[in-house]
């Protein structure tokens, strides 16, 4: 089955500061990956998605996440964080077949932004 | 259009009770699934659904049930709840294939007592 790991549950960065948060996977083949970021009391929003092709992708908010197959990873970056950031941040799995794909979820990684 | 919903926001049982937590998507989404959020343990998907009629278990599925009896409705039940219930529930749709964006309700705070 598949699994995701986040390994920080806490960051704190300051305001302007670069931003990498970690999620390494573990599936047989490549899965479908995705970056979800929830603010305090609200749902899950949708940041960026992964299925193939160019590894680099561009999410909203300034976002982006590199999928490095060699090392089961899909570290989301951002070049300068704004306070509103400041948000918990999952990262999910999906596998890449049938129509009932699920998705699994990492444990999340709660960003703190110092102003 | 509305999107996900959810209702109750916020609701409180005590141990034993039972209730319907409500979940409607305007979106004609075949797939819907509900996940619970406990502190450090990411969302664990209890039950899911491919479409009207189709259920079935996900990671959690003990002390809830579900039906699918339109593609817009989904509830999940607490037949018996217990403090470990205790959780902030979210239902989720999607279009049927891996590569959809799975859309997301507010989310439902419940504490059983």
């Amino acid at each position: 089955a598949q699994s995701v790991t986040q390994p920080d549950i806490h960051i704190t960065v300051s305001e302007g500061a670069s931003l990498e948060l970690r999620c390494n996977y573990s599936y047989g083949a490549t899965p479908y990956l995705f970056w979800y970021v929830q603010s305090p009391g609200q749902g899950l929003q949708l940041l960026l998605k992964y299925f193939s092709g160019d590894t680099l992708v561009q999410g909203i908010k300034g976002f982006e996440a590199e999928f490095k197959r060699s090392q089961s990873s899909f570290n989301l970056r951002k070049p300068s964080v704004h306070w509103s950031d400041a948000a918990e941040y999952f990262c999910a799995v999906g596998l890449n077949t049938g129509t009932a794909s699920k998705l699994t979820f990492g444990t999340g990684t709660r960003l703190q932004v110092t102003l | 259009n509305a999107g996900v919903t959810q209702t109750p926001k916020f609701q409180v049982l005590k141990t034993g009770q039972s209730m319907t937590l409500q979940c409607a998507q305007d979106m004609n989404h075949e797939y819907m699934s509900w996940y619970r959020q406990d502190p450090g343990m990411g969302l664990r998907l209890i039950h899911y659904s491919v479409g009207a009629g189709i259920t079935d278990q996900g990671e959690v599925p003990n002390g809830y049930n579900v039906s699918r009896s339109t593609t817009e409705d989904f509830p999940l039940r607490l037949l018996s709840a217990a403090p470990s219930q205790t959780s902030v529930y979210f239902c989720a749709s999607r279009k049927i294939g891996g590569r959809s964006e799975q859309f997301f309700g507010p989310g439902t705070r419940l504490t059983v007592l």
